[in-house]
C-alpha cells in the first residue's frame, strides 16, 4: 500500500530565515506529487504540483519554491520566510496519467515569528 | 475563474439526524467529485468519489451528482458526533493530468 510522510511535523521559525519542508511517497512509482497551504480557518491554497523529476508548475508567486529531486521526492523551500508564511503545509500524491485521486500527508504546521 | 462553491457553516444538526452537505461547480465538463473529512489540526482524508449522475452509497454516506445542474451532494445519515469536522468538495474542474480544485469546506458540527 502506499504512505506518504512529511517533516517535520511542527516547526517555529523567525521572519527572514530559510524553510525546508520534505515530502515523500512510498509504494507507488511516477505519482503526480501536489504542496498546499492551508492558512488558519482557511481552505486550500495550491502552491505547486509535480508530474515528473524536475516538472515543476507554479500557482501562486510567492517567496516559496518547490524542487522534485527524486521520483517520490518533493520539497518545499523558502530563502526568507515572511510573517503570512505560517499555515498548515500539506503534501499530496496521486497516481500519475491522469487518475486524479488525491491523497494528502499528516502536514506541516509552520509558525512564523 | 473557474470554482468549487459551497457554504461555509457552520452546519448544525442533532445526534441521529442527517447531514446534508452541498456543493455547486462551474465547468459543465468535470467528470470527477470526491468528498474529503478534514477533523481540526488534521489533514483531509477521503471519504468517496463519484463518476456518474445519480447516487452512490457507502456506509452511511451517500454521495450524489447532478452533472445538468452542476451540483453534488454528500448525506450523513445517523449523524454522529465524531462526524463533526470540515468537509471539503473538490472536482476534477479541468482535463488532463491537473490538480483537484477544491472548496473551501463546510464545518458541520453534531449536537449530542
Amino acid at each position: 500500500s502506499q504512505t506518504i510522510h512529511q517533516w517535520p511535523a511542527t516547526l517555529v521559525q523567525p521572519v527572514g530565515s530559510p524553510l525546508s519542508l520534505e515530502c515523500t511517497v512510498e509504494g507507488t512509482s511516477n505519482p503526480n506529487l501536489y504542496w498546499y497551504r492551508q492558512a488558519a480557518g482557511r481552505g486550500l491554497q495550491l502552491l505547486f504540483y509535480s508530474v515528473g523529476i524536475g516538472q515543476i508548475s507554479s500557482e501562486v508567486p510567492q517567496n516559496l519554491s518547490a524542487s522534485r529531486p527524486q521520483d517520490r521526492q518533493f520539497i518545499l523551500s523558502s530563502k526568507k520566510l515572511l510573517l503570512s508564511d505560517s499555515g498548515f503545509y500539506l503534501c499530496a500524491w496521486s497516481v500519475g496519467g491522469g487518475a486524479d485521486t488525491q491523497y494528502f500527508g499528516p502536514g506541516t504546521r509552520l509558525t512564523v515569528l | 475563474q473557474k470554482e468549487v462553491e459551497q457554504n461555509s457553516g457552520p452546519l448544525s444538526v442533532p445526534e441521529g439526524a442527517i447531514a446534508s452537505l452541498n456543493c455547486t461547480y462551474s465547468d459543465r465538463g468535470s467528470q470527477s467529485f470526491f468528498w474529503y473529512r478534514q477533523y481540526s489540526g488534521k489533514s483531509p482524508e477521503l471519504i468517496m468519489s463519484i463518476y456518474s449522475n445519480g447516487d452512490k452509497e457507502d456506509g452511511r454516506f451517500t454521495a450524489q451528482l447532478n452533472k445538468a445542474s452542476q451540483y453534488v451532494s454528500l448525506l450523513i445519515r445517523d449523524s454522529q458526533p465524531s462526524d463533526s469536522a470540515t468537509y471539503l468538495c473538490a472536482v476534477n474542474l479541468y482535463s488532463g493530468n491537473t490538480p483537484l480544485v477544491f472548496g473551501k469546506g463546510t464545518r458541520l458540527s453534531v449536537i449530542a
